[in-house]
Parts: structure tokens; sequence; C-alpha cells
């Protein structure tokens, strides 16, 4: 089967930095993505990896190491507008994408 | 670039009645489209992936003559929930992609329409 796993819930303090991590197995492989969800609001689109190592884009990087299924989300100088859910979702060979649950990243002052 | 947008935002209907859901990307050619509902607390559920000038494809439990996907362009999509009840209470989401690999795999989503059904 195909699954996506990443933590449920995470808290951090405003200013510091988090790593939101994310292990999947999927059939094929074309793309991870991570997208942030505010509570009642649609997904927004984050970052898009293909290809192994890390991508920077202001506060945020993703990284992926397609040998270990593995990519993590890095957010730093972290602020309280970033409270959100984090998801996580691979695209398998058929071009589909494959969910996760989310992470609920709770940012205290 | 990539906006999706969604009407209506929010609607208010009674048990019964059918209720019409659009959904446009307004600066790209959006090859596929993707349905989902997503309820309080829980993760997004895909219902149907369509494809311009063809018949959508509904995941397993999604009832295809309850929610009647339309993709007539390929800048529009339109969801119809069909005899509404309480249980279809929901937040529905669109969104679009312009397809042909790499970054233009990227789903971009609409802002969502809130269903409440009396």
């Amino acid at each position: 089967g195909q699954n996506i796993d990443q933590p449920t819930e995470m808290t951090a303090t405003e200013g510091a930095i988090v790593q939101i991590n994310c292990t999947y197995q999927t059939s094929g492989f074309n793309g991870l993505f991570w997208y942030q969800q505010h509570a009642g609001e649609a997904p927004t689109f984050l970052s898009y990896n293909v290809l192994d190592g890390l991508e920077e884009k202001g506060r945020f990087s993703s990284f992926l190491s397609r040998s270990k299924g593995y990519s993590y989300l890095l957010l730093k100088e972290l602020q309280m507008k970033d409270s959100a859910s984090y998801l996580c979702a691979v695209m398998d060979s058929n071009y589909q994408l494959i969910w996760g649950a989310g992470t609920k990243l709770i940012i205290k002052p | 670039g990539a906006v999706v947008s969604q009407h209506p935002s929010r609607v208010i209907c009674k048990s019964g009645t059918s209720v019409k859901i659009e959904c446009r990307s307004l600066d790209f050619q959006a090859t596929t489209m993707f349905w989902y509902r997503q309820f309080p607390k829980q993760s997004l559920m895909l219902m149907a992936t369509s494809n311009e000038g063809s018949k959508a494809t509904y995941e397993q439990g999604v009832e295809k003559d309850k929610f009647l996907i339309n993709h007539a362009s390929l800048t529009l999509s339109t969801l119809t929930v069909t005899s509404a009840h309480p249980e279809d209470s929901s937040f529905y989401i669109c969104s679009a992609r312009g397809g042909s690999g790499g970054f233009q795999e990227t789903q971009y989503f609409g802002p969502g329409t809130r269903l409440l059904v009396l």
C-alpha cells in the first residue's frame, strides 16, 4: 500500500526553528509537495521537491532524500501566523497525489 | 500566477435541494481539476479527478450520481451536490493542475466552499 507519515502535532516557540518530517512509501515517485493550511481555509502551495537536496524559499526550506523516502519542512524565525497544518503529499507513478494527514503546528509566544 | 477561484464561498440550503459549486483557473489552463471534501479537523479527502472533455474519475465510496462533475473547459469545472442532505455538509475544495510534468504538476487550490445543509 501507499502511505505518508508525518507527526500529528508539534509545538514550537515564536522566533525558533521547527522541522516537520515526512516519510513515504509510494508506488513510484514524481515529486513531493508541502502545503500550508490554516484552520477553515484551503491549502496553499509551499514547495515542490523532485531531486534530492534542500530547496530554500525565504524562511521555509524543504529537503528530500528519495533513497530514504524522507522529506522535511524547515521553518525558521517562527511567527504566530505560522500556526497552521502542514500537509506533505507525494505524487506517485500515475501522477496521483497521495496526501499525509497533516501536522498541526502550534506556535507559542 | 496560478490562481484558482471557487464560487460560492459559502452556501446554506434545505435538505433535498441541489447545489452547484464552480471552480475556475483564472490565469492558466487546467488540464486536470480535483474535488476534495474536508470534514472539521480531518484530512483532505479526494472525491474525484476530472480532465477537460472527459468523464470524471471518482474515488471509491463517492457516489457519482450524487456528486455530478462537469469539466466543460480548460478553466472551469463544476460540482453539483444533488439532493443534498445534512451529512453532505462539509468544506468542498477544488484544485487545478496545468499538467505536463515537473512543477506544472503542482495542484493549486481554490479557497473552498462551505456547504451547510439544513
